[in-house]
């Protein structure tokens, strides 16, 4: 079946710019998490929405960062004022939260770079 | 506070021989223990997971890995590598004490030479 999807796969923008990350997530998955992963911080969580309840920001760096999650299903993370340290994968995961233990299946990723 | 430590940033092994990729994990509940793939330029790729019950886990394309509570480890393994299965290696965990999200190692590259 279909897996989570994200789009752009890559995303080049300027310092100072807004930009848009959408995921996709696994049909009937209700949990949804945004990951980044760069060179000098590993794999970092960034916020998590599960069903109806409010969303898990405890992982986003900033308050540039934010998410929302639109009826329940696709998200979109959302950048202000990019600077270059914002430079990751962003990866995007779900899973039929059930925790802590189901699966979490990962998209591919958008690789973004501020220059 | 959950973290993972992945003490080998490379592990080379020689295609045929077997293969350990290191994880030690600490948490303070009860520990859930992932491995993940990942390919150049690709997502996470879920290979295998410890809920409970027996400590050594079998998951895809080959792989194992054994939960050992007194040692807090959970080591990947097969028993005889692949060329194909030079990646890069994650171990994560997920504490039931400490929210849903996965945390993980700073990952482990497989390099199996021909």
């Amino acid at each position: 079946g279909a897996g989570v999807s994200q789009s752009p796969s890559n995303k080049v923008t300027e310092k100072g710019k807004d930009v848009e990350l959408r995921c996709d997530p696994i049909s009937g998955h209700t949990a949804l998490y945004w990951y980044r992963q760069s060179l000098g911080q590993g794999l970092e969580f960034l916020i998590y929405f599960q069903g109806n309840s409010a969303p898990d920001k405890s992982g986003l760096p900033s308050d540039r960062f934010s998410a929302e999650r639109t009826g329940g299903s696709v998200s979109t993370l959302t950048i202000q004022r990019t600077q270059q340290e914002d430079s990751a994968v962003y990866l995007c995961a779900s899973s039929l939260d059930r925790p802590p233990t189901d699966t979490q299946y990962f998209g591919p990723g958008t690789r973004l770079t501020v220059l | 506070a959950q973290s993972v430590a992945q003490p080998e940033d490379q592990v080379n092994v020689a295609e045929g021989n077997p293969l350990t990729v290191k994880c030690t994990y600490s948490v303070s509940g009860n520990p859930y223990l992932f491995w993940y793939v990942q390919y150049p330029n690709r997502g996470l790729q879920f290979l295998l997971k410890y809920i409970t019950g027996d400590n050594l886990v079998k998951g895809s394309y080959g792989f194992e890995a054994e939960f050992n509570k007194s040692q807090t480890s959970f080591h990947l393994k097969k028993p005889s590598a692949l060329v194909s299965d030079s990646a890069l290696y994650f171990c994560a965990v997920r504490d039931n004490n400490a929210g849903n999200m996965l945390t993980f190692g700073g990952g482990t590259r497989l390099m199996v030479k021909p």
